[in-house]
């Protein structure tokens, strides 16, 4: 079975640093890769995805982030942090579940603190 | 990408009542699924919803406790039933369809038993 960590609970940053959250997943086969974001009390939004090709794949917000198969990381990046960036970050793992879809696997989450 | 409507979108119960979510969506998705979110903690897996037959439950999960419907493919009900302080989370209705594809997630019920 698949599954993701994250190693971080917390990072605090200062407004306009640079950004990297670290994501490491165990899978067999070429795993589907995604980072979501959940602000207070809200609900998941999609950052961005890897499923195949380029290993750099660039989402909203100005995120970013690299597929290492040789390192099965996932890491979340962002050149310019703001406030509003503040929320907890969850990678995620997916795999073929039945009927062809799949079913993600969430890591536990980074907390991510934005000082001004 | 799917727009997903869950209902109530917050709750206080008494513990040994029971709480219907309800979620709908507004396209045809092929997989329906709920999470549980504790308090601090990641998403967990509770079960995935098929249509017009019984859910798929995780380990740990039982349908005696969290029932699930799921009569077409566009809406689902889970139940948190006979509910104890420990089922306060956050609950979380996703979908998905077709293969390789993202998840799509609603806002969740926040459920605190009393």
């Amino acid at each position: 079975a698949q599954s993701v960590t994250q190693p971080d609970i917390h990072i605090t940053v200062s407004e306009g640093a640079s950004l990297e959250l670290r994501c490491n997943y165990s899978y067999g086969a070429t795993p589907y890769l995604f980072w979501y974001v959940q602000s207070p009390g809200q609900g998941l939004q999609l950052l961005l995805k890897y499923f195949s090709g380029d290993t750099l794949v660039q989402g909203i917000k100005g995120f970013e982030a690299e597929f290492k198969r040789s390192q099965s990381s996932f890491n979340l990046r962002k050149p310019s942090v703001h406030w509003s960036d503040a929320a907890e970050y969850f990678c995620a793992v997916g795999e073929s579940g039945s009927g062809g879809s799949y079913i993600p696997t969430f890591g536990r989450g980074t907390s991510l603190i934005v000082h001004p | 990408s799917a727009v997903i409507s869950q209902k109530p979108s917050r709750d206080i119960c008494q513990r040994g009542t029971s709480l219907t979510i309800q979620c709908q969506v507004d396209s045809q998705v092929t997989m329906m699924f709920w999470y549980r979110q504790q308090p601090g903690q990641s998403l967990t897996l509770i079960a995935t919803a098929n249509q017009g037959s019984e859910a798929t439950y995780e380990s740990g999960f039982v349908i005696d406790k969290f029932p699930i419907s799921r009569p077409n493919l566009t809406f689902s009900t889970l139940t948190v039933s006979n509910m104890s302080p420990e089922d306060s989370s956050i609950y979380l209705c996703s979908v998905a369809s077709g293969r390789a594809t993202e998840a799509f997630f609603g806002q969740g019920t926040r459920l605190t038993v009393v």
